[in-house]
């Protein structure tokens, strides 16, 4: 019953590194997201994906890319890691197209810091 | 503008009484949902309870129930009898079904509930 698995669960990069954030969910859900959590600023999108194959920008994109690699997997690049990138991040999915009560379901995230 | 506000960064309850944590939106959809979810200090995010804008009763869940004004924009979480393990950060969200919207959960910024014994 694995649900939304992310990983890394810890990471530390230094300014410039490039890193992925893997994420996989096994409940056939067409959709998926890449959140932010930072204190004080609640969970903030940066990218969301409504089916495989479409991507489309969140709140905060700026400074990362995506991948929907198929309908199971959702990736979240970071190409130059920069100190105001250090945050949580988690992943979440939802199944799209069942009316109003789609709730996201969320991976257990991962704690990113850069130095 | 704050889609979602959530105006109270602490609160602290007594063991067995009831709590309510404050939330107010501002969408122009007429169709759209709100969610509460908690975020132990284990850092989970947990689902707790949907109301959806046509639903014309309160959503309950066991101990949790949203108490929706629809005319003031809000969706106060009320949890009942309150125990230790409900300490925890507590995030009200909503979708927005509108065309443009996606299907993307828009966050408050959460309030931590503390219960005392």
């Amino acid at each position: 019953n694995a649900g939304v698995t992310q990983t890394p669960k810890f990471q530390v990069l230094k300014t410039g590194q490039s890193m992925t954030l893997q994420c996989a969910q096994d409940m056939n859900h067409n959709s998926m997201y890449w959140y932010r959590q930072d204190p004080g600023m609640g969970l903030r999108l940066i990218y969301y994906s409504a089916s495989e194959g479409t991507t489309d920008k969140g709140e905060v994109p700026n400074g990362y890319n995506v991948s929907r690699l198929n309908k199971r997997e959702f990736s979240l690049r970071l190409e130059s890691a920069a100190p105001s990138q250090t945050s949580v991040y988690f992943c979440a999915s939802s199944d799209r197209g069942t009316g109003g009560y789609s709730p996201l379901h969320f991976g257990n995230g991962t704690r990113l810091t850069v130095t | 503008a704050q889609k979602i506000t959530q105006t109270q960064p602490g609160m602290f309850v007594q063991e067995k009484e009831a709590v309510t944590l404050d939330c107010t939106y501002d969408t122009s959809d007429q169709s759209y949902g709100l969610f509460w979810y908690k975020q132990p200090s284990s850092g989970e995010m947990i689902f707790l309870i949907y109301q959806g804008s046509y639903d014309e009763q309160n959503a309950t869940e066991g101990r949790y129930s949203l108490n929706f004004q629809k005319a003031r924009k809000s969706a106060n979480l009320v949890i009942s009898a309150s125990q230790l393990g409900d300490s925890a950060m507590y995030f009200c969200a909503m979708r927005e079904e509108g065309k443009s919207s996606g299907d993307k959960l828009t966050f408050g910024t959460g309030t931590r509930l503390a219960v005392r014994p």
